[in-house]
């Protein structure tokens, strides 16, 4: 079974600080991950993908990745309120699979 | 670009009712997802279709669920005889391929009274 394992969390942080979102995959043969932000009431919406070891950028987000360790994370640099919001990690190798999500509070 | 849609926006039906969801992927997406997600839940891989097969149907609950795609276009899940335990969030997700990411529809609210 592919898995990807979430804190739950709440997960709160102030504004214009950094979140941290963590996520572990059982498959190694997983190729391509990549990170979701859902606002409540609302569906899913991709906001980063990655498929090399390292690090991406891409504004005030960053994806890491590291196979060897089988962990992903995103950073949230100058966290804003807007940013509330549950993040979904998902994998993929021939199969897509979800993480259940991390609840992310930014604190005015 | 037009993303991806999905009809009705929500529903509301009787127990024991069928009902019918529809989703229009991203054109040119092959690869096309249901997923079901409960009130405060995570989401709940029902089937996916590559092209016009759907090689996993392991995720649909009961045989109360089916889903076709026709002209790898749109896809329709049906739910036979509606149970209170159905009403959820019906969320449609289409990608390139099977190891694109996907992008999803605004869901169906379905509530089963």
């Amino acid at each position: 079974q592919k898995e990807v394992e979430q804190n739950s969390g709440p997960l709160s942080v102030p504004e214009g600080a950094i979140a941290s979102l963590n996520c572990t995959y059982s498959d190694r043969g997983s190729q391509s991950f990549f990170w979701y932000r859902q606002y409540s009431g609302k569906s899913p919406e991709l906001i980063m993908f990655i498929y090399s070891n390292g690090d991406k950028e891409d504004g005030r987000f960053t994806a890491q990745l590291n196979k060897a360790s089988q962990y992903v994370s995103l950073l949230i640099r100058d966290s804003q309120p807007s940013d509330s919001a549950t993040y979904l990690c998902a994998g993929s190798s021939n199969q897509f699979y979800f993480g259940t999500g991390t609840s992310l509070t930014v604190i005015p | 670009g037009a993303g991806v849609s999905q009809s009705p926006s929500n529903k509301v039906t009787e127990k024991g009712k069928d009902v019918e969801l529809r989703c229009d992927p991203i054109s040119g997406h092959t690869a096309l997802y249901w997923y079901r997600q409960r009130l405060g839940q995570g989401l709940e891989f029902l089937i996916y279709f590559q092209g016009n097969s759907a090689p996993d149907k392991s995720g649909l609950p009961s045989d109360r669920f089916s889903a076709e795609r026709t002209g790898e276009s749109v896809s329709t899940l049906t739910i036979q005889r509606t149970q209170q335990e159905d009403s959820a969030v019906y969320l449609c997700a289409s990608s390139l391929g099977l190891a694109g990411g996907q992008y999803f529809g605004p869901g169906t609210r379905l509530t089963v009274l």
